[in-house]
């Protein structure tokens, strides 16, 4: 069964800090995505991860992947109180012809001025 | 058009009643997703569509009932629910293949079963 766990769960940090956010999963997967989620809204779509060694950038967050430790990380430089959010890491397994998402547990980024 | 669109947005019912959740997408996506987020929880698959085909029931209960009518519309039909099935629903859509295969997210129902 394809796990996915991510640390920590909950971050308080103050703005214009660097942080990483962490997701390891459990058994070999052809992409890794990465969520956003504002209280009480749905879910944005920040990166999908494809091949070892992958990097994505955007604006202050950057995500990468390692197949091969089955980790990846969600970079936050000089975080800005709008990055406040949950984020949520996500692998794919296909069943049945059809892709299902395993997501990890989600991570509450909270930003202090 | 680059969204995901639910109705309703809330919905309050009682346990006797039916009611149904509506997802439109007009992206050409041929892979359709409900999801069951519980509050300070991830997302919990319930069912996929693919090419209009029920490919995966997540052992949900028969209480929930989805449909597919055609490749932009999927609904999700509710009777008998209990209140533990209170929960923001979330619809996906994403192309059905391909290596850059994202599901986005439409702003989901918002139930609450009294």
């Amino acid at each position: 069964e394809l796990k996915v766990e991510q640390n920590p769960l909950f971050l308080s940090m103050q703005e214009g800090k660097n942080y990483t956010i962490y997701c390891n999963y459990s058994t070999t997967s052809d992409r890794l995505y990465w969520y956003r989620q504002d209280p009480g809204k749905s879910l944005e779509s920040l990166f999908v991860l494809l091949s070892n060694g992958a990097v994505k950038q955007e604006g202050r967050l950057m995500a990468s992947l390692d197949t091969k430790a089955r980790l990846s990380t969600l970079h936050i430089t000089a975080a800005v109180h709008d990055l406040s959010a949950t984020y949520f890491c996500a692998v794919d397994i296909l069943l049945q012809g059809a892709q299902k998402l395993v997501f990890g547990q989600g991570t509450r980024l909270t930003i202090n001025p | 058009d680059t969204e995901v669109t639910q109705t309703p947005k809330h919905l309050v019912m009682g346990m006797t009643n039916k009611k149904s959740l509506k997802c439109e997408q007009h992206m050409g996506h041929r892979a359709m997703y409900w999801y069951k987020q519980k509050a300070k929880k991830p997302p919990e698959l319930m069912f996929v569509y693919s090419y209009e085909k029920l490919s995966i029931n997540e052992s949900v209960p028969s209480r929930f009932s989805p449909e597919c009518p055609n490749s932009s519309l999927l609904n999700l039909h509710l009777h008998a629910l209990q209140p533990e099935d209170s929960a923001l629903y979330l619809c996906a859509s994403s192309h059905g293949g391909g290596p850059q295969e994202t599901q986005y997210f439409g702003p989901g129902t918002r139930l609450l079963v009294l």
